[in-house]
């Protein structure tokens, strides 16, 4: 069965504090993707990443980083915690020959 | 731009047929989707479609026309279950790239 599991439900920080979201998928899936969501927003891409250590920017990478040493896991890094940044944030996995994305149970964020 | 419309909310009784419709701008186009989120959990996949008319499975169905930039899911014996958001996205060219829309929350009532 296919699963997308991400290292956190709920997540309090304050601000300035550096955060480590965690997704890991046992699908041995290429393309992976953080998205976030917001009411009224829909989900927006904030980076992919299309290979192990490759990257690409999605639509408001800004105050967010990424790592992808693994091709089973990928990060999400929010280098200095805003509170503009509380939201939920959704991981998502697909292969590379697919369209359908898989995607993870999402950690709602709290920066205070 | 990109852009995506569809409701904010619907509501429909149990038993009924609801459609629940979407348009889109983006720049370019390489298939529609649709998803369901229940509350607080991941959305999950129902329908692809990639080229003109009607698929069905089960009891949704989903529309495109790529002249008008307009699809629509259409749920058939509605159960409670179904209460849910449905998010209708686009993909694009260059890449792995989806635009979502917003969603729209289905509430099914008895």
């Amino acid at each position: 069965d296919v699963k997308v599991t991400q290292s956190s439900r709920y997540l309090v920080k304050r601000t300035g504090e550096k955060v480590f979201l965690e997704c890991v998928q046992d699908m041995d899936h290429e393309n992976m993707f953080w998205y976030r969501q917001d009411p009224g927003l829909g989900l927006r891409l904030i980076y992919f990443s299309y290979d192990v250590k490759m990257k690409e920017k999605g639509d408001i990478p800004e105050g967010y980083s990424v790592s992808r040493e693994k091709k089973e896991r990928f990060s999400l890094i929010l280098e200095s915690a805003s509170t503009n940044q509380t939201s939920m944030y959704l991981c998502a996995s697909t292969l590379a020959s697919s369209y359908e994305q898989y995607f993870g149970p999402g950690t709602r964020l709290t920066v205070t | 731009g990109q852009n995506i419309d569809q409701p904010t909310e619907m509501t429909a009784t149990e038993g009924a047929i609801v459609q629940i419709n979407c348009t889109y701008q983006t720049s370019g186009f390489n298939g529609l989707f649709w998803y369901q989120q229940h509350a607080g959990e991941a959305p999950t996949f129902l329908s692809y479609n990639v080229l003109d008319g009607l698929e069905e499975k089960g009891r949704f169905s989903s529309f495109l026309s790529r002249s008008k930039g307009y699809s629509y899911l259409l749920l058939k014996e509605l159960q409670m279950k179904d209460s849910a958001s449905y998010l209708c996205a686009v993909r694009v060219p260059g890449g792995f790239k989806t635009i979502f829309g917003a969603g729209t929350r289905l509430f099914v009532k008895a």
